[in-house]
């Protein structure tokens, strides 16, 4: 079965542009989580989509940060405008455990540049 | 609000040493432990979950108790290998809450040396 895709891999961007990652979660899993990795702050919840319908998104990241789920195939975050702050990995990762407790599955993430 | 402490940021061993990384919690209910372990450009991965008191819990040479009265749940493998070198999640999920609520610890490297 194939895991969570993200893409891109790597991006880099000029402050004040619009960012889109995306995410491709395991097949058959509802639950889908965004997390930002940092080496200060660890794993910090974005968002996290139940069955499509945004359960959390993030507090503190609401500003900039969006992330939409079209089908529950494929999600997008998206960050706008850029700021050298947001530079850090973004992991994407889903659940099939109808938002019961349950294993996290991870993608490779992707890692953002912003200059 | 849930929390979960992991005391030590960076741990450095030499190949073969046995090894203990530390995670405490706190929360009101009775909750599920992750330990998840993310190797130097890889995805995180599930190394071992558990959630019934004292019960010792194995995978690929690593274990862990959960023990609800220290509120702990320490992972441990008696001899470390260089491929065991990555970072390392503890993470809590309240039952009540579900995948609504993780809490991630803020992560140890390993690095282990020839």
């Amino acid at each position: 079965d194939a895991g969570v895709t993200q893409t891109p891999r790597h991006e880099v961007a000029e402050k004040g542009q619009t960012i889109i990652l995306k995410c491709e979660p395991v097949s058959g899993h509802n639950d889908l989580f965004w997390y930002r990795q940092t080496k200060i702050q660890g794993l910090e919840l974005l968002s996290y989509f139940r069955s499509k319908s945004l359960m959390e998104d993030g507090g503190a990241f609401k500003d900039r940060f969006k992330a939409e789920m079209l089908n529950s195939s494929f999600s997008t975050l998206k960050i706008q405008p850029t700021e050298p702050k947001d530079s850090a990995v973004y992991l994407c990762a889903s659940s099939g455990t109808g938002g019961l407790t349950g294993q996290l599955y991870f993608g490779e993430g992707s890692k953002l540049t912003v200059l | 609000g849930d929390s979960v402490t992991q005391t030590e940021g960076l741990v450095t061993l030499t190949k073969g040493l046995p090894v203990m990384l530390n995670c405490t919690y706190q929360t009101t209910y009775s909750p599920f432990l992750f330990w998840y372990v993310q190797h130097l450009n890889e995805a995180p991965k599930l190394l071992l979950k558990s959630s019934t008191d004292n019960k010792r819990t194995e995978h690929q040479g690593f274990y862990a108790t959960l023990h609800k009265s220290s509120s702990s749940f320490h992972l441990q493998k008696s001899s470390v290998q260089l491929s065991d070198s990555a970072l390392y999640f503890c993470a809590l999920s309240d039952p009540y809450y579900g995948n609504e609520k993780i809490t991630f610890g803020a992560g140890t490297k390993l690095t282990i040396k020839p």
